[in-house]
């Protein structure tokens, strides 16, 4: 069974720049995640979907951060402009059904330099 | 609110030496809780998890306990090897399905 893809693994930009992030989770989950994981600290969520709706966006920065699932499969994550701060591995996970006992599965995650 | 508080690194072991990577955490309710482990260069893989009090997780050696009473499930390992170099992270899930990290402990095992 094929894991959580992310692309791209690596990216550089400067400040006031857009980027985008891509996730396909495991065929078959329902529920996606993604996670900012600054250096030195443990992973935060930012945002989970249920399939195309989204069930947790409270610690997301809207002024800046948007993402979507239109499909209900893959995921995008986009950050307009980009800070300094932003700099840090961006992670998405999946889960079959987002219950309360699921193990989540984690991608590679994409590495974001903010120059 | 819920967090995890995590015993902080960087440990230097031994190989074959003793390990333990403490983990206490703040809860409502009745979260899960898990040790996740990133290997250099890889993303987070699960490592054991447990689901309810006194449940015991293991996997390739490692094992905690949920301990309630104390709200701790710290990680041991008997004796570890090279490979088990890695950063560890301790987690809880609450009933939202909001998965919290502690800030993770880097292990480097030297032979």
């Amino acid at each position: 069974e094929a894991g959580v893809a992310q692309s791209p693994r690596y990216k550089i930009i400067e400040k006031r720049q857009s980027v985008a992030f891509w996730c396909n989770p495991i065929s078959g989950h329902a529920t996606l995640y993604w996670y900012q994981q600054i250096l030195g600290q443990g992973p935060k969520l930012l945002i989970q979907f249920q399939n195309n709706g989204v069930v947790d966006d409270s610690q997301l920065p809207k002024d800046r951060f948007s993402a979507e699932r239109l499909k209900g499969v893959d995921s995008t994550l986009k950050i307009q402009p980009a800070k300094l701060e932003d700099s840090a591995v961006y992670l998405c996970a999946s889960t079959k059904a987002g219950g309360s006992q699921e193990t989540q599965y984690f991608g590679p995650g994409t590495r974001l330099l903010v120059l | 609110g819920d967090s995890v508080t995590q015993m902080e690194g960087p440990v230097t072991l031994s190989e074959e030496a003793f390990l333990t990577i403490n983990c206490t955490y703040t809860a409502t309710g009745y979260p899960s809780l898990f040790w996740y482990v990133q290997y250099p260069g890889e993303g987070l893989q699960l490592l054991l998890k447990a689901t309810k009090a006194d449940d015991k997780g293991s996997n390739k050696g490692f094992e905690a306990t949920y301990r309630k009473e104390t709200t701790s499930f710290h990680l041991e390992k008997g004796s570890v090897q090279v490979s088990d170099s890695a950063v560890y992270f301790c987690a809880l899930l609450t009933g939202a399905n909001n998965l919290f990290f502690g800030t993770g402990t880097r292990l480097t095992v030297i032979p």
